[in-house]
């Protein structure tokens, strides 16, 4: 079982949408959670991270936590064509490792 | 704004030669990582320090792969002899402390012939 799990997609929304991407982890102490994101050819940009339960906004990105089911989720409101790309969620464990997901891809149609 | 330097952004190289990738965290950050992606998945930590110190390197090819950061700035990762499997992003990455957000440089695409 991997230490973090995405779909790879591709997940597809017409522009002005809102995407939701989902990520789920097994190790229970996990303390802290970020998503980046990532365009092609490129190195990861950190858009969000969330370390409580419920939900953290920032503009149009909101990324909700529950530690109980052990799901991480972002949502993505009116979605635009910029936003194609693969988002990545990563997940620390109290021993302070890093683990990434393979990230799921994010095409948003004009 | 600051950011992590690396250098070379591509090379390409033909297998069992050596190469050297170099990276230049952001100032004060006192973690580093070094990531492998290979496409279509996500990154893979291959080394992290702590200053100078290497506190995970549990996913290095020791045989062929070693890092350092001699003076807990700068850190250079080195390959030799490269093999086809190598090909894939090599990312650095720092973070103020060990449980602190990452930020990533532009990466090293490197390419094995």
């Amino acid at each position: 079982q991997k230490e973090v799990e995405q779909n790879s997609g591709p997940l597809s929304v017409p522009e002005g949408a809102i995407a939701s991407l989902n990520c789920t982890y097994s190790d229970r102490v996990s303390q802290s959670f970020f998503w980046y994101r990532q365009y092609s050819g490129k190195s990861p940009e950190l858009i969000m991270s969330i370390y409580s339960n419920g939900d953290k906004e920032d503009g149009r990105f909101t990324a909700q936590l529950n530690k109980a089911s052990q799901y991480v989720s972002l949502l993505i409101r009116d979605s635009q064509p910029s936003d194609s790309a693969t988002y990545l969620c990563a997940v620390s464990n109290n021993f302070n490792k890093f683990y990434f997901g393979s990230g799921t891809k994010l095409n948003v149609k004009p | 704004e600051a950011e992590v330097a690396q250098s070379p952004r591509y090379k390409i190289t033909e297998k069992s030669q050596a190469v050297a990738f170099w990276c230049d965290p952001i100032s004060g950050h006192a973690t580093l990582y070094w990531y492998r992606q290979i496409l279509g998945q996500g990154p893979e930590l291959l080394v992290q320090f702590q200053d100078e110190s290497v506190v995970d390197d549990s996913q290095l090819p020791k045989d062929r792969f070693s890092a350092e950061r001699l003076k807990g700035v700068d850190s250079t990762l080195k390959i030799q002899p490269a093999e086809l499997g190598d090909s894939a992003m090599y990312l650095c990455a720092s973070s103020e402390d060990r449980s602190d957000t990452q930020y990533f440089g532009p990466g090293t695409r490197l390419t094995v012939l």
